[in-house]
């Protein structure tokens, strides 16, 4: 099975912030690699798809890079709505796999 | 608009037997990638199985021989049938439609998910 490591674990912003998150995969995985939005109480809301591109809806503030082993999600200036639980999940073989979450935090 | 409702859950004792339904509507199930994932309380996600359109099923090896997934045609409805039920499967479970690329004959991502149905396996 595909690991997926995602760090930190926890980062604190403020609003108007650039916040990085990072997810290695345990194998090279192409550019097969989602990320996801998840709230308190709620679903996981697709944000990422194909390590790239941009789920319909989903602000330009949000974006993604990276390929074979290394991803990165952005966001840039950081608002009072992104506060949240952001997961990375590979696409690339069954079966899927998550990382851990890192959780944005008010700082 | 697409919404999937998810239900069947509850409160079960160990080694008992579940069945989850997820009923969807504004999507045609037998023509999308349907799956089950689930969500331990606190904790992250774990991918549990994949209903093809073809009519191909995969599962995680933690459910494997357990857990089964099927769906209804007539009823537009999925399913997931939990069968000698641990405590270690205490969780959320979303029933979640994948998006396909055909070409590279990979599941790109989770686009819409259920509101999540609670499982909780305990004595």
């Amino acid at each position: 099975d595909i690991q997926m490591t995602q760090s930190p674990s926890s980062v604190s912003a403020s609003v108007g912030d650039r916040v990085t998150i990072t997810c290695r995969a345990s194998q090279d995985i192409s550019s097969w690699l989602a990320w996801y939005q998840q709230k308190p109480g709620k679903a996981p809301k697709l944000l990422i798809y194909a390590a790239s591109s941009l789920q319909s809806g989903v602000p330009s503030r949000f974006s993604g890079s990276g390929s074979g082993t290394d991803f990165t999600l952005t966001i840039t200036n950081l608002q009072p709505e992104d506060f949240a639980t952001y997961y990375c999940q590979q696409a690339n073989s069954i079966p899927l796999t998550f990382g851990g979450g890192t959780k944005v935090e008010l700082k | 608009e697409v919404q999937l409702v998810e239900t069947g859950g509850g409160l079960i004792q160990p080694g008992g037997s579940l069945r989850l339904s997820c009923a969807a509507s504004g999507l045609i199930v037998s023509d999308n990638y349907f799956n089950w994932i689930r969500q331990a309380p606190g904790k992250g996600l774990e991918w549990v199985s994949v209903f093809y359109s073809g009519g191909n099923t995969y599962y995680a090896d933690s459910v494997k021989g357990r857990f089964t997934i099927t769906r209804d045609n007539s009823k537009n409805t999925l399913y997931l049938q939990m069968n000698t039920l641990r405590a270690e499967d205490t969780a959320v479970y979303y029933c979640v439609r994948a998006i396909r690329d055909d070409f590279n004959k990979v599941l790109l991502g989770f686009d819409y998910w259920g509101q999540g149905i609670l499982v909780t396996v305990s004595s």
